[in-house]
């Protein structure tokens, strides 16, 4: 039981390297999300994708694109890396997008940008 | 913006002690999510308590919510060192997207054996 699985675990880029952080998930879910963690901020929305074929932008989506590659994956992409895109991105999934609905977590991508 | 906020921020407690953390909100909700991280992983959901619903139990998990207070808590009893991690409230605000959760910034449960 896989559950969301994120790929790669840890990366360090230079600054306005590119890099796209993979996520998939095995449990059927239609709706995937991306957040990132900073120390002190808690977790924050970057974009999500409510059913396959759509994409939405969350609370912080500046610097960043995602593509639901079909209803398991959903990548994130890094244009062009800045040092402030420096975190903890996690991948999540819901069976649907509804508010009431817990969210399943990857182990998240640690991202340094130097 | 933060929506929900936790306190404390840190609480360290003796193996077999309760535990208990505290939730605020602002806006109105449609419900209220607590989730664990332990170090260097992901979130992993515990328990979820709809607006119209007072107390919610799961194992030594006790949840209440005070929709006038814009309050949550959560109590774990008889705490284990395994229950060393962080914990988060999220809250479905109504209204708004239908998707977003919003997280607070996290209490950091230590128990020592």
């Amino acid at each position: 039981n896989a559950g969301v699985t994120q790929t790669p675990k840890f990366q360090v880029l230079k600054t306005g390297q590119s890099m796209t952080l993979q996520c998939a998930q095995d449990m059927n879910h239609n709706s995937m999300y991306w957040y990132r963690q900073d120390p002190g901020m808690g977790l924050r929305l970057i974009y999500y994708s409510a059913s396959e074929g759509t994409t939405d932008k969350g609370e912080v989506p500046n610097g960043y694109n995602v593509s639901r590659l079909n209803k398991r994956e959903f990548s994130l992409r890094l244009e062009s890396a800045a040092p402030s895109q420096t975190s903890v991105y996690f991948c999540a999934s819901s069976v649907t997008g509804g508010k009431d609905q817990p969210q399943h977590f990857g182990d998240g991508t640690r991202l340094s940008i130097l | 913006s933060q929506q929900g906020e936790e306190d404390p921020q840190a609480l360290s407690i003796q193996e077999g002690e309760n535990a208990t953390m505290n939730c605020s909100y602002k806006t109105s909700i449609n419900n209220l999510q607590w989730y664990r991280q332990n170090s260097g992983r992901g979130l992993v959901h515990l328990i979820l308590i709809r607006s119209n619903e007072r107390e919610k139990h799961s194992g030594r998990l006790r949840v209440t919510l005070d929709t006038s207070k814009k309050s949550s808590s959560l109590l774990i009893t008889a705490s284990r060192a395994a229950d060393t991690a962080s914990y988060f409230c999220a809250t479905g605000n109504s209204g708004g997207s239908n998707y977003k959760l919003t997280f607070g910034k996290g209490t950091l449960l230590t128990v020592n054996p």
